[in-house]
Order: structure tokens, then sequence, then C-alpha cells
């Protein structure tokens, strides 16, 4: 049975960095079938997707947050990671790491999320 | 980009049918057949009910049905039941650059 989990602080302090980690088991990020994402989720707001990564390393990023986020993946411990630099209160959230199912080399859903870990930014 | 639109909250009584909209554009619900609906109960992970507009992940109560006419998807609900009360969230993927768009958000009420 598919399972996400993420990991990292619950807290951090405005300006450093955000590190979150998301382990996968019951499948393997190296599937060419699907993508791994990350999303988040601001107190009573919606959904936001943040950032993508796929089996062969390719990356891809939400524009508006592209200049601060790095997807990354380590395949041997069937795990991937998101850093958010710079953060303010504005990134309060709760995180999702979650499977996006590829069709003809589109992601085309998050069909597999984990729990969420609130990460709150406060000195 | 902008969010998609969806109506604030969306009510009905056990046993009714609601329909639940979000609105795009043609750069992004029009575009690709890949918008999808999720249900998320409070304090808990969003849940795919639909996929590539119209299809039902296995496990789904065929009671949610989607479907999308030009830049507008729709999320049906048959037979309304108590466990349906949640939050219901389109996205749609909107192609190189932009990724994928959500909607506002719908509050579902079973009255």
């Amino acid at each position: 049975q598919l399972q996400l989990q993420e990991s990292g602080p619950g807290l951090v302090k405005p300006s450093e960095t955000l590190s979150l980690t998301c382990t996968v088991s019951g499948d393997s990020i190296s599937s060419s079938s699907y993508y791994w994402g990350w999303l988040r989720q601001p107190p009573g707001k919606g959904l936001e997707w943040i950032a993508s990564i796929y089996y062969s390393g390719s990356t891809y990023y939400n524009a508006s947050l592209r200049s601060r986020v790095t997807i990354s993946q380590d395949t041997s411990r069937n795990e991937f990671s998101l850093d958010l630099r710079s953060v303010a209160a504005a990134d309060t959230a709760v995180y999702y790491c979650a499977r996006i199912h590829s069709v003809h080399g589109y992601g085309d859903s998050f069909d597999c999320w984990g729990q969420g870990t609130l990460v709150t930014v406060s000195s | 980009q902008s969010a998609l639109t969806q109506p604030a909250s969306v009510s009905g009584s056990p046993g009714q049918s609601i329909t639940i909209s979000c609105t795009g554009t043609s750069s992004d619900v029009g575009s690709y057949n890949f918008v999808s609906w999720y249900q998320q109960h409070p304090s808990k992970a969003p849940k795919l009910m639909i996929y590539e507009d119209r299809k039902r992940p296995s496990g789904v109560s065929d009671r949610f049905s989607g479907s999308k006419s030009g830049n507008t998807a729709s999320l049906t609900i048959s037979g309304l039941q108590a466990e349906d009360e949640a939050d219901y969230y389109c996205c749609a993927y909107a192609g190189s650059g932009i990724f994928y768009v959500f909607g506002t958000g719908t509050k579902v009420t079973v009255l």
C-alpha cells in the first residue's frame, strides 16, 4: 500500500530555509509512471502547488515561488525533498507531498497524498 | 495565473444531487483533459475523487461524477450523504510554465 510521510521542523524563523522530506513506501520514486510533488495550504485557505520532480531528475516549479524553491530526490532512500528559502509569515501552511499520476508524459492529478505537516514561520 | 472559480458553498439534503462548478480559461480548464477534483475533510489531506475530467479512481463511489464543457468543469454528487460534507477543490493542468491551477474551493453542506 502506497504511503507518503512528510518530515521536517514545525517551526522556522523568518528569513531562514524551510526543509522538508517525503519518505515514500509501497512504490518507487524511480518509476516512470509518476511524478512526485509538494503542495501547501495556508490555514483556512486553498491549495497551492509548489514543485514537482520526475524520476529522470527533471524539476518543475510554481513560477511565483521558483526563485526560492528547490525540489530534489534521493532514489537510494526513496525520498524527495523540498527547500524553501527566505521564508516569511506568508509561508506558514500545511505542506503536503503527493504522487502525481502521469499520462502521455503529463502529470495530470495528485492521486496519493501524505498526511501533511504544519510549518509555522515565526521568530 | 488566477485561481479557478468555484462557488464558496453548496448545500443539499440527503439523497439529493448537487453540482459544483469550476470555471477557468482556455489556457487551463479548456486546454487539456486534465481537470481533477479533490475532497477534503477538516484537518485531513485531500483525496482524489475525479481525474482526467471524468474518470473515477478505484474505490471512489460512483455517486461522484465529473464533466466539462468549454472552460467550465463540474463535479456532481448524487444521492448526497452526510459523509460527503467536506471541502471540494478542482485543479487543472495548465501546461508547461504554469502547470497546476487550483480552484478557490467549495464547502458542501448536507442539510
